[in-house]
């Protein structure tokens, strides 16, 4: 089955800085979505993004589908942004495969 | 986005007995929702998928037996953990993908539900 790395596998960060989160996956896929959950374990969608790149007001997202990685952009870092990052992909399917996600800590 | 709702947000059970957590899509039809198990600081793991009308399927490992799935209408799909010992405290989380058509498209997940088995 498809392979799915996250780095780093933990990132602190003081509140205001910038960074940035990989995901790579060892197969081709025409599904990925990068998710944000909360220290109460619900998942928070972040983007669709299995081509291209979006933004979404500080975070924004790149996916290179024919290199195999994609990234997450976090700008001006919020304390709320604390959590861990998961992106997720699929392969003529449903069938979301996690990666292994990142921890991202922020202090003030 | 679209709206998929857990219940319950968490459940503490004897060792034993069954449990029985619900998913629901709020504002959409689902022909397919996803069951997913997380330990501690670990990441998601697919436990099945849950298709209407019809069995479900379910992952490599996965009791079939133990974690029985039921879908039976387009916004419902319910998980009971049968004779649930301490090993199968873990957080539960079902999702579900907006429309039918295509084999791909955005997911959307529940709350997640917490079991834990004493």
């Amino acid at each position: 089955g498809i392979q799915v790395e996250q780095s780093p596998p933990d990132l602190i960060l003081q509140e205001g800085a910038n960074s940035t989160l990989r995901c790579n996956f060892s197969d081709s896929v025409n599904n990925l979505q990068w998710f944000h959950q909360n220290p109460w374990g619900q998942l928070i969608n972040l983007f669709y993004i299995p081509s291209g790149t979006k933004q979404n007001g500080r975070l924004s997202a790149t996916t290179v589908a024919t290199e195999r990685y994609s990234l997450l952009y976090i700008s001006s870092s919020q304390t709320t942004d604390s959590g861990v990052y998961f992106c997720a992909v699929s392969r003529n399917t449903d069938k979301l495969i996690f990666g292994t996600g990142t921890r991202l800590q922020v202090f003030p | 986005g679209a709206v998929v709702s857990q219940h319950p947000s968490w459940v503490i059970c004897k060792s034993g007995t069954s449990v029985k957590i619900e998913c629901r899509s709020l504002d959409f039809q689902a022909t397919t929702m996803f069951w997913y198990r997380q330990f501690p600081k670990q990441s998601l793991m697919l436990m099945a998928t849950s298709n209407e009308g019809s069995k479900a399927t379910y992952e490599q490992g996965v009791e079939k037996d133990k974690f029985l799935i039921n879908h039976a209408s387009l916004t419902l799909s319910t998980l009971t953990v049968t004779s649930a010992h301490p090993e199968d405290s873990s957080f539960y989380i079902c999702s579900a993908r907006v429309g039918t058509s295509g084999i791909s498209g955005e997911l959307f997940f529940g709350e997640g539900s917490r079991l834990t088995v004493l």
